[in-house]
């Protein structure tokens, strides 16, 4: 079966760095994925991740490692506005059978 | 470009009735997913359809479930007899290919079984 696990909450002040984990299981591997979604909003893609190391996208950043089934987000320099819940996704072989974590809600102060 | 449309927002029904939602991709990707989100939860994948075809519907629960994509392009997902924990936000995601590479959302229907 495909599972994934990424903490609950996590909370950070304004101008920080937050890192988000990712840790999943599944029949074959395709892809990790991050999106973020405002409260009421829906998700938008973020960064896709199929081979091991670090992606970078201004203020964020998506590191993969194959081999020990793990990921992360990587968010620099968090604003108000990053207050939100991150969801990391992975697909199976084929990029089937698409599925998303229970998302993590950031709260950042000030 | 043209996002993801999905019609109705909102709908409210009461248990054991019917509805439809209807969702139009972005032009030209061949990729178009239903996803069923609780609230407090990550999206959950009902069906994916690559082209007209489905290649993934292995979480929709298919004895009230149902859903087609109309010549490759539109779709319409329905539920017929609703229960009260079908209560969720119905979120349609289209993309280029398969895989969870970047998945274009529509804003959602958010359906209240009473």
């Amino acid at each position: 079966g495909q599972s994934l696990e990424q903490p609950s909450e996590v909370t950070a002040v304004e101008g920080a760095i937050v890192q988000i984990n990712c840790t999943y299981q599944t029949s074959g591997f395709y892809g990790l994925s991050w999106y973020q979604q405002h409260d009421g909003g829906a998700p938008t893609f973020l960064s896709y991740n199929a081979l091991d190391g670090l992606e970078e996208t201004g203020r964020f950043s998506s590191f993969l490692s194959r081999s020990d089934s793990y990921g992360y987000l990587l968010l620099q320099e968090l604003q108000m506005k990053d207050s939100a819940s991150y969801f990391c996704a992975v697909s199976g072989t084929g990029g089937f059978k698409t599925i998303f974590g229970a998302g993590t809600r950031l709260f950042v102060k000030a | 470009e043209a996002g993801v449309a999905q019609s109705p927002r909102y709908k409210i029904i009461e248990k054991r009735q019917s509805v439809a939602f209807w969702c139009n991709p972005i032009s030209g990707h061949a990729t178009l997913y239903w996803y069923q989100q609780i609230l407090g939860q990550g999206p959950k994948l009902l069906i994916q359809f690559q082209n007209n075809g489905v290649v993934d519907d292995s979480q929709l629960p298919k004895d009230r479930f149902s859903a087609e994509r109309l010549k490759g392009v539109d779709s319409t997902l329905k539920i017929q007899p609703a229960k009260l924990e079908d209560s969720a936000v119905y979120l349609c995601a289209s993309s280029h290919r398969g895989g969870s590479y970047e998945q274009y959302f529509g804003p959602g229907t958010r359906l209240t079984v009473t």
